[in-house]
This record gives C-alpha cells, structure tokens and sequence, in this order.
C-alpha cells in the first residue's frame, strides 16, 4: 500500500540549531515528493518538492530536503533554526490523477 | 495578487442546519480539491473536481456535496450538518498535471463547529 509515515509527533529544537523532520515514503513507481507547513489558523504552505534529478532540493525559507531512494526518506532540514519556524509540517506524495497522500504531521517547537 | 480564499473562516452551526463552506481561487487553476482534516492530523480528500461541472468524491467518505459551475469557485455544501462533521475544511487548487507534478495551492481553511 502506498504511505507517508512522519514518525514523530513532535521535534524540539534550541534557536540556531539544525532541525530535522522526518519522512519516510512507500510507493510503487517514482516517488513525487513534497514538504508543506501549517501555521496556526491558516492553511497549508509549499516549502519544496523533488520531482526528480538532484537529491538535494532547496525550498522556501531556508529549506532544504534530501531524497534518499535507498532508505525511501525525504528527510527536511534547516541549519539554523528560528523561533519562527515553530509550525506543523506535513511530507506528502503525490501517487497519481488527484491522489495526494500526506502525512500525519509533525509539530516543531523552536525555543528561543 | 493570485490567492485561494475561504469563507467563512470559523463557523458555529446547530445540528440539521444546511451549510455551504466557499472555496475561490484567482489562478486560473483547473484542479480544486476539498480536504478533512481534524486538528493536528493528516488531511483526507474529500472531493475534487478537473474544471468547470466535473466533481468526483475523494478517498474518504462524506456527506457533502461540491458543485463546480465557474473555474474559479468550488463551494462545499452539507444538507444537515452533524456534530460529526465538526473539522477544519480545507480548499485547495493546482495547474494542469500535464508533464511536470504541480503543487497545491491551499486556503486558510474554515474551522466548523456544529453543535
């Protein structure tokens, strides 16, 4: 069956330190890859996404993941986090037609 | 500016009141979806349209109904709202999936609570 699983409820995280949120995915056929954020009372942001090609992709605000076909991860990462990256961010993929599977989520909280 | 809109953003109902949540988008996008989500959790799509009179139901099981007449405005209707329909409902919006996977474009959503 095809999955997102974002195996943590939560990531805690000091100002300036590097964050991670993970991802791990399981598709049948090439993933399509994707990281949103949720702030509080609003809907869903593109952060980034990775189609194919580099296995490194930047995105907005600093972003960046790492797609590794081997561990099926898309792993995101920041090097210095901030205060207001506190959030809840969701890895999707995208399967085919109009079908989007997203993950549960993960709240990051950055303590100042 | 090109954006996705949701009105109302909050709204408290009594049981067996009809409802519409609406949903407009101002990119010219052909795909809209309607999703779920209770707080803090996953998404679940609900409804999704390819343009103007196409509507299909989504993954997961819902006594709404969706209406696609313009490009641009995809409304959500529930005939009698249940203290079981109490979510966030989220509207959504992409180009054309010809060659290159498009992203979602997502409102601010509308928070309903039916008592």
């Amino acid at each position: 069956a095809q999955s997102v699983a974002q195996p943590e409820d939560q990531v805690n995280v000091a100002e300036g330190n590097p964050l991670t949120v993970k991802c791990t995915y399981s598709v049948s056929g090439n993933p399509y890859l994707f990281w949103y954020v949720q702030y509080p009372n609003r809907g869903l942001q593109f952060l980034l996404k990775y189609i194919t090609g580099d296995n490194l992709v930047k995105g907005s605000y600093g972003f960046e993941a790492e797609f590794n076909k081997s561990q099926t991860s898309f792993h995101l990462k920041k090097p210095s986090a901030l205060v207001s990256d506190s959030a809840l961010y969701f890895c999707a993929v995208y399967t085919g037609g109009f079908k989007t599977i997203f993950g549960a989520g993960t709240r990051l909280f950055v303590k100042a | 500016e090109a954006d996705i809109y949701q009105t109302p953003r909050y709204l408290v109902i009594g049981t067996g009141k009809k409802i519409t949540l609406e949903c407009s988008q101002t990119m010219g996008h052909d795909k809209m979806y309607w999703y779920q989500q209770d707080p803090g959790m996953e998404l679940h799509l609900i409804h999704y349209s390819y343009g103007v009179n196409s509507t299909e139901k989504g993954d997961l099981s819902s006594e709404s109904t969706v209406s696609r007449i313009r490009t641009e405005h995809f409304p959500l209707t529930l005939e009698s709202a249940r203290p079981s329909h109490t979510s966030q409902y989220l509207c959504a919006s992409s180009e054309p999936t010809s060659g290159e996977i498009k992203t979602q474009y997502f409102g601010p959503g509308t928070r309903l609570l039916v008592l």
